[in-house]
């Protein structure tokens, strides 16, 4: 029962144009959810976090906007760069109790930005 | 500061070996966990702690074993060792009510 779900394996854009990466989720106990980058042979990084009480938030080039009537949320990149061809995963955190801190991942998804 | 380190980072393994793997962190992080990652499945948590002495189970905690006696190191082992069990495995910890979890750089692990 996958609760995070990334539909799309993968993703290819031009430099300079829009990258938007989905995300999809099930549990309705979800209330913050988060985007992590990964390059190869490395861990993953923190990209960019959203809380369940808002709908987007922006950091320089990298928006997560949040749908939660949808369970949906996206990442944005505006605008995409060569450097940011990465696998992108989708996070979710239950809200409290004994789930406090765990987080559930997506399958990720390979961007590649073509110069 | 280092981070979140692990060790090794590739092992190999024959079916039935045991082996631990090494994570340590120098933040001072409460909370530390262990993942595991293949192909089409994301990252899968394997067990992790809220502090020196308190472990859980993951989604997917069958044939690993964990102890927390520091804050700092979060051993994970490995009991009797299955083809099942390759994956690239990651460590990670984040500190209270920060959300956003440091991962080490991971220990690719095959059995044979």
């Amino acid at each position: 029962d996958q609760q995070v779900k990334q539909n799309s394996p993968s993703l290819s854009v031009q430099e300079g144009r829009i990258s938007i990466l989905n995300c999809d989720y099930t549990n309705s106990m979800f209330d913050y959810f988060l985007w992590y980058k990964k390059y190869p042979a490395e861990g993953p990084t923190f990209l960019i976090s959203i809380s369940s009480i808002k709908d987007k938030n922006e950091d320089g080039r990298f928006t997560v906007f949040l749908n939660k009537s949808a369970k949906h949320l996206s990442l944005h990149i505006v605008p995409s760069q060569p450097g940011d061809s990465a696998v992108y995963f989708c996070a979710a955190r239950e809200a409290g109790g004994t789930s406090y801190g765990k987080l559930t991942f997506g399958q990720g998804t390979i961007l590649t930005v073509h110069p | 500061n280092a981070g979140v380190t692990q060790t090794p980072k590739f092992q190999v393994l024959k079916t039935g070996q045991s082996m631990t793997l090494q994570c340590a962190q120098d933040m001072n992080h409460e909370y530390m966990s262990w993942y595991r990652q293949d192909p089409g499945m994301g990252l899968r948590l394997i067990h992790y702690s809220v502090g020196a002495g308190i472990t859980d189970q993951g989604e997917v905690p069958n044939g690993y074993n964990v102890s927390r006696s520091t804050t700092e190191d979060f051993p994970l082992r490995l009991l009797s060792a299955a083809p099942s069990q390759t994956s690239v495995y990651f460590c990670a910890s984040s500190y209270g009510q920060v959300r956003e979890q440091f991962f080490g750089p991971g220990t690719r692990l095959t059995v044979l």
